[in-house]
């Protein structure tokens, strides 16, 4: 297996514009992740899905974020109207369902807004 | 509730040398724990898991880890340090059949000196 899949892995793009981050989960895994990691703060959950339904998005910081994952093979992340403060490496993570199994991290997206 | 803490931002060590990176957890109920590496411009990539059984458990590249319940640790170790060991790492907890989304630490940077 390829492993998790994200693209792009680098978005530079301007204050305003609208910004679609992808996911392609591991086949198989049920479950899926997407982080945000900064300097500042560190690896943070934005939102859980498990067997494509949304279970848990309150990292989600405000309504300009939204998460889908219309099939079991893939998941956007969308934020409109970008800001400079949302310049981070977003990583999507997948796993089996079940608190023992571990995650597999995509090699993230690096997004800059001007 | 579940928390995870890395008391230490940095963990300097000389070639060769044993390497410890700490961990201590919170849990209600029985702890699931993780170590994960962090390379530069990478995503995590899992190390080691205690789910139950031995206390101590070996990992990828050479690492190991000894689950203490009276002291609520979770310790990462190598007997012998490599360069190439360099890297961010991250413990996470997973409280057993309460949560199936993980606590992350803020990470520790090894740095590893020739």
């Amino acid at each position: 297996d390829a492993g998790v899949i994200q693209s792009p892995r680098h978005e530079v793009t301007e204050m305003g514009q609208e910004v679609t981050l992808r996911c392609k989960p591991i086949s198989g895994h049920n479950s899926l992740f997407w982080y945000r990691q900064t300097m500042m703060r560190g690896l943070e959950l934005l939102i859980y899905f498990n067997n494509n339904v949304p279970i848990d998005d309150s990292g989600m910081p405000e309504d300009r974020f939204s998460a889908k994952m219309p099939n079991a093979s893939f998941s956007t992340l969308k934020i409109q109207p970008s800001e400079p403060r949302d310049s981070a490496v977003y990583f999507c993570a997948s796993s089996f369902s079940g608190s023992f199994n571990e995650q597999f991290f995509g090699p993230g997206t690096r997004l800059t807004v001007l | 509730a579940q928390s995870v803490a890395q008391p230490e931002d940095q963990v300097n060590v000389a070639e060769g040398n044993p390497l410890t990176v700490k961990c201590t957890y919170s849990v209600s109920g029985n702890p699931y724990l993780f170590w994960y590496v962090q390379y530069p411009n990478r995503g995590l990539q899992f190390l080691l898991k205690y789910i139950t059984g031995d206390n101590l458990v070996k990992g990828s590249y050479g690492f190991e880890a000894e689950f203490n319940k009276s002291q609520t640790s979770f310790h990462l170790k190598k007997p012998s340090a490599l360069v190439s060991d360099s890297a961010l790492y991250f413990c996470a907890v997973r409280d057993d059949g309460r949560s199936y989304i993980p606590t992350f630490g803020r990470g520790t940077s090894l740095i590893v000196h020739p």
